[in-house]
């Protein structure tokens, strides 16, 4: 089994449709991460949280919300899904020894498309 | 501030053939370097890492990238192209304590027999 799962992997929506994507990791890190990708633009951060108490706006936070429920589990909410985000989605983690060093492991994506 | 520049959004190389796939950095402090693989509906894979030990850094599957701090580059190479290798590569800037980490905009790999 993966080490950081994502779910689901695909989805395609509707516009102004409330949208959900889970992570949940098995590597034991405190700090998880979601990031969108788009061709062209490399990965851009959405949000982080370095401990379950933790949440912090990466840069392009608007439009999303997150939820940390437990050290595992990090989940990213679209409230009112539009179509510019449509992208590909990752759920990352890294704990403190590999943070000092920015070292990331990642999921395998959920791509999403808005009509 | 810190960015990281891609300079080829595509390279084509043929199998056998070295690979370069060039990266440029700047940052007001020490980075931490990375090169991330990305195959085709995968998450990103940690090629190698520089975080301040030797220049020469080794990676997975004969992949390396020197560090050269005059030059603020971090250029990927291999010897001999495989078609395996055929993916998207990313080189990664991130500060000490990986509080912010900056992705370049990717560069395809696409390995010809």
């Amino acid at each position: 089994d993966a080490d950081v799962t994502q779910t689901p992997r695909n989805r395609i929506t509707k516009t102004g449709k409330r949208i959900m994507l889970e992570c949940s990791q098995t590597k034991g890190h405190d700090r998880m991460y979601w990031y969108r990708q788009d061709p062209g633009l490399g990965l851009r951060l959405i949000y982080y949280s370095f401990d379950v108490k933790d949440i912090n706006k990466g840069e392009i936070s608007d439009g999303y919300s997150v939820s940390r429920q437990a050290q595992a589990k990090f989940s990213l909410s679209l409230e009112s899904a539009i179509p510019n985000q449509t992208a590909l989605y990752f759920c990352a983690t890294s704990d403190f020894g590999t943070a000092n060093t920015g070292e990331l492991f990642f999921g395998e994506g959920s791509r999403l498309t808005v009509l | 501030a810190q960015s990281v520049t891609q300079l080829d959004s595509h390279v084509s190389v043929s199998e056998g053939t070295p690979v370069l796939l060039r990266c440029n950095y700047s940052s007001s402090y020490s980075p931490s370097l990375f090169w991330y693989v990305q195959h085709p509906n995968k998450g990103l894979q940690l090629l190698l890492k520089y975080t301040s030990a030797a220049t020469l850094v080794k990676g997975i599957n004969g992949f390396e990238a020197e560090f050269k701090k005059s030059e603020t580059s971090f250029h990927l190479t291999k010897p001999s192209a495989h078609m395996s290798d055929a993916a998207e590569y990313f080189c990664v800037v991130t500060n000490t304590g990986g509080f912010k980490t900056i992705f370049g905009a990717g560069t395809r790999l696409f390995v010809k027999a």
